[in-house]
């Protein structure tokens, strides 16, 4: 079956403009995750979307940054007004959100360079 | 964060054996994954560790002991297309819920 996909594959942008990313969830998973991965570092987790629950934004790292996911589906992580320490691979995962294993399996990402 | 060490490089030969450490300090854990990614590919999903022990899945195996903080990835009869970042990542509380990931082994194969 289809895998997690993201869009688009790469952004360039310039400073002080506004993206949007999205992310689309395997069928069927309920729980939603986006990290991001800048050269040298581990994922950082941004923030996280389980079901109807209100979602945990305790990663995201300023109030620049929004995620919101529409019908418990496809999800948008907006940044507005970029800046170049927001240059990473923005990643997207979902699980089946199970109490059981409930692996994260991962997009292939999106490639964000602020100029 | 929650304190989750692994090297950042190792190499190895094609056909060898080798084993990348983890250690992690962290309350209410919950289970250790550890991930594969190649160069500008997305992390996939290789084991998982919740008891103490040994996983074996073919030529992979992980090994955790929750009282000493550590996990061990043992990858056998390498490949050069093992050629990745390795990336240890722990889970804390609830079965659901964010990743906490280290900073990722990136292993080199030489033939």
């Amino acid at each position: 079956g289809a895998g997690v996909s993201q869009s688009p594959s790469n952004k360039v942008t310039e400073k002080g403009k506004d993206v949007e990313l999205r992310c689309d969830p395997i069928s069927g998973h309920t729980a939603l995750y986006w990290y991001r991965q800048s050269l040298g570092q581990g994922l950082e987790f941004l923030i996280y979307f389980q079901g109807n629950s209100a979602p945990d934004k305790s990663g995201l790292p300023s109030d620049r940054f929004s995620a919101e996911r529409t019908g418990g589906s496809v999800s948008t992580l907006t940044i507005q007004r970029t800046q170049q320490e927001d240059s990473a691979v923005y990643l997207c995962a979902s699980s089946p959100g199970t109490i059981l294993t409930d692996t994260q399996y991962f997009g292939p990402g999106t490639r964000l360079t602020v100029l | 964060g929650q304190n989750i060490d692994q090297p950042t490089e190792m190499t190895a030969t094609e056909g060898a054996i080798v084993q990348i450490n983890c250690t992690y300090q962290t309350s209410g854990f919950n289970g250790l994954f550890w991930y594969q990614q190649h160069a500008g590919e997305a992390p996939t999903f290789l084991s998982y560790n919740v008891l103490d022990g040994l996983e074996e899945k073919g030529r992979f195996s992980s090994f955790l002991s929750r009282s000493k903080g550590y996990s061990y990835l043992l990858l056998k009869e390498l490949q050069m297309k093992d050629s990745a970042s390795y990336l240890c990542a722990v889970r804390k509380g609830s079965t659901l819920g964010r990743l906490y990931f280290g900073r990722g082994t990136q292993l080199t194969v030489w033939p």
